[in-house]
Formats: C-alpha cells, structure tokens, sequence
C-alpha cells in the first residue's frame, strides 16, 4: 500500500459538464501520474508531475488538464466532459524505478 | 517511440499447468520492464520488475528475465492456481529513476479453470 487514495471512487456525470478528480498521497513522492484504462487499450498516460507546479503531457492528454498545488493531491479535471471519456482513472505515484497504482475512479459520461 | 506488445488472450489454463504470457518491446534506451497484475475490481499490483539486461524478476512464484537481445520479457509460473486468475500487464519505463510514465501493453486477461 502506497498511502495513495483517489476520489471519487464512482462517478456519473452528463456530456458538458465538468469534473475534477483527486488522487491523494501521504508519502511525500515527487511524481505523480494520472493514467485511463480502456478495454483494448491497456493503460495510457494521461498526464504526469515532477513537482508542486510542475507538470507535463502523456499521450492522451487531449480535454485534461492537471494541478498540483501542494506535494500530496494531484488533480485532474475534464474542463467539458465527453463520452469519449469514460473510463476508469488511475493515479499513480514513483518510489525508485517503481510505480504504485491507486485503486482507480469509475467516470461515466452521459 | 516506446511501445509493448502482449498476447491479449483470454489465455485458459487448468489448475497447476506451465504458463507463458509473451511480451516484447520497443524503445529507444535502455528500459526497465515490469509485470502488474490487476485481480477483477481492483487495481494495478507490481508483480515484479528488471532493470538491466539479463535481470531476472521474481515473486508469488511468477518469473521473467530480461532478454535485450530479443528484446522480450516473458511471464512464467510453473504451476497455476486458481487465484492467479487475473488480468496480466507488461510495461516499461526508460527514464530510470526520472519522471516520464510506463508505456503498457494491452494486457492479457487470464483465466485458470479448477
């Protein structure tokens, strides 16, 4: 256990609307990660942090943004939603070469 | 760019049968490779991991050894159980220690029959 939550843990919402999720960490890890899974698609990276403030692009960072305020909530938020976007997210945290998963939120779009 | 391929199953395997799930990558440094398993309704687990060239990975009795010259990280176990029913996912990292995310595989869902 990597001390990482994600909240919500099930979401439904409609096309157009916004939603923000979090992933909390109680580790003090530098980087953070937020990831989609999709049948046939495996996991893809979304968005990452290397800091408080600092953050970058995945491969599938299209409709996403991301905050990172202080070291241990990482925020992801879907500024308009589209029913392209739902998935399960998973945030994600580095330890050495390693990364630990949290248990993913469930976002339905409508 | 990076990228990993894996057999996407279902892989169907009675109870304390040889298993093998394939994995062979692309990418442009010197990666590291990982196995996660995700057991239905969960998360991602870190099975195992290698580092460098020819490190062997190993735990719950699941093994893989980094072959570059193949470049392959195969999954093995000698004897499956039931419990390891699960989905398998190959991954891999070339930024060491540093900041950029795993590049998966599509995963392989397996399904052992008692």
């Amino acid at each position: 256990d990597a001390g990482i939550t994600q909240s919500p843990r099930h979401k439904v919402t409609e096309t157009g609307t916004p939603v923000t999720l979090r992933c909390h960490q109680t580790e003090n890890h530098r980087y953070m990660y937020w990831y989609r899974q999709d049948p046939g698609h495996g996991l893809r990276l979304i968005h990452y942090s290397y800091g408080v403030k600092d953050t970058d692009k995945g491969e599938v960072s299209d409709g996403y943004s991301v905050s990172r305020s202080k070291t241990e909530d990482f925020l992801l938020t879907l500024e308009s939603a589209t029913s392209s976007q739902t998935s399960v997210y998973f945030c994600a945290i580095k330890e050495r070469y390693e990364q630990y998963f949290g248990p993913g939120t469930r976002l339905t779009v409508t | 760019g990076n990228s990993v391929t894996q057999m996407e199953g279902p892989v169907t395997l009675s109870e304390e049968a040889f298993l093998t799930i394939n994995c062979t990558y692309t990418a442009t440094g010197y990666p590291s490779l990982f196995w996660y398993v995700q057991y239905p309704g969960e998360g991602l687990q870190l099975l195992l991991k290698a580092t460098k060239a020819d490190d062997k990975g190993s735990n719950k009795g699941f093994e893989a050894t980094y072959r570059k010259e193949t470049t392959s990280f195969h999954l093995e176990k000698g004897s499956v159980q039931v419990s390891d029913s699960a989905v398998y996912f190959c991954a891999l990292s070339d930024s060491g220690g540093g900041a950029d995310g795993l590049t998966f595989g599509k995963g392989t869902h397996l399904i052992i029959q008692p």
